[in-house]
């Protein structure tokens, strides 16, 4: 069975500092990751995916992510917050096999806050 | 370019009183999902439809119904809500197979409240 873990449920960063949000995840096949962002009242909009290619992936908003199997992990990074990075990050794994549909495993979420 | 839209964004309802939510899809994914999600939860899902066939969550309840009568449209009914169905509801949609079928597009959700 697939799971992933989000090690910290809030994480508060100075704007400009860097951002790390930690991501582990257990999977039996290779999984696809994702990373989404939630902003209040607002639906879930993906940052970026891991499908099996390169390990470090770009996604929007200058943040990226790196697949690091022998850890199972897929760790969020921004190099220097914005006020506006402010949201809720869910870590995301799809139970998707073999190309076939599946469900999407979320992490309980992490909430970031960012100081002026 | 909105591509999964919600209406209405904001929902309020009577306890015990029917209420539908709505989602459409410009993608023309094959795929529409349900999900309910908590103040400070993760989304959890409800059900999906590939295409047009039905796929409910093993705990998901029975008060929770959901219509699909086209590619582009998808309906959550709730036939009598009660306070703990107070959530927001989030829809999303992925092609059909292939590489990257499994990313899901979310729409911008609807918040239901239960009087």
């Amino acid at each position: 069975a697939q799971s992933v873990t989000q090690l910290d449920s809030h994480v508060s960063v100075s704007e400009g500092t860097p951002v790390l949000l930690r991501c582990n995840y257990s999977s039996s096949y290779s999984p696809s990751l994702f990373w989404y962002v939630q902003h209040p009242n607002k639906g879930l909009q993906l940052l970026l995916k891991y499908t099996s290619a390169a390990t470090l992936v770009k996604g929007i908003n200058g943040f990226e992510a790196e697949f690091k199997k022998s850890e199972t992990s897929f760790h969020l990074t921004k190099p220097s917050a914005h006020m506006s990075d402010a949201a809720e990050y869910f870590c995301v794994v799809s139970e998707t096999l073999g190309g076939s549909q599946g469900n999407l495993i979320f992490g309980k979420g992490t909430k970031l806050s960012v100081k002026p | 370019d909105a591509m999964v839209i919600q209406n209405p964004r904001y929902q309020v309802t009577q306890f015990g009183k029917p209420v539908t939510l709505s989602c459409s899809q410009t993608l023309n994914h094959n795929v529409m999902y349900w999900y309910q999600q908590k103040s400070s939860q993760a989304p959890k899902l409800l059900f999906h439809y590939y295409d047009k066939d039905f796929n409910n969550e093993a705990d998901t309840p029975d008060n929770f119904q959901s219509r699909r009568p086209n590619t582009s449209f998808c309906f959550l009914d709730i036939r009598s809500p009660g306070l703990g169905d107070a959530a927001m509801y989030l829809c999303a949609t992925s092609r059909e197979g292939g590489l990257g079928a499994d990313t899901q597009y979310f729409g911008p959700g609807t918040r239901l409240t239960v009087l």
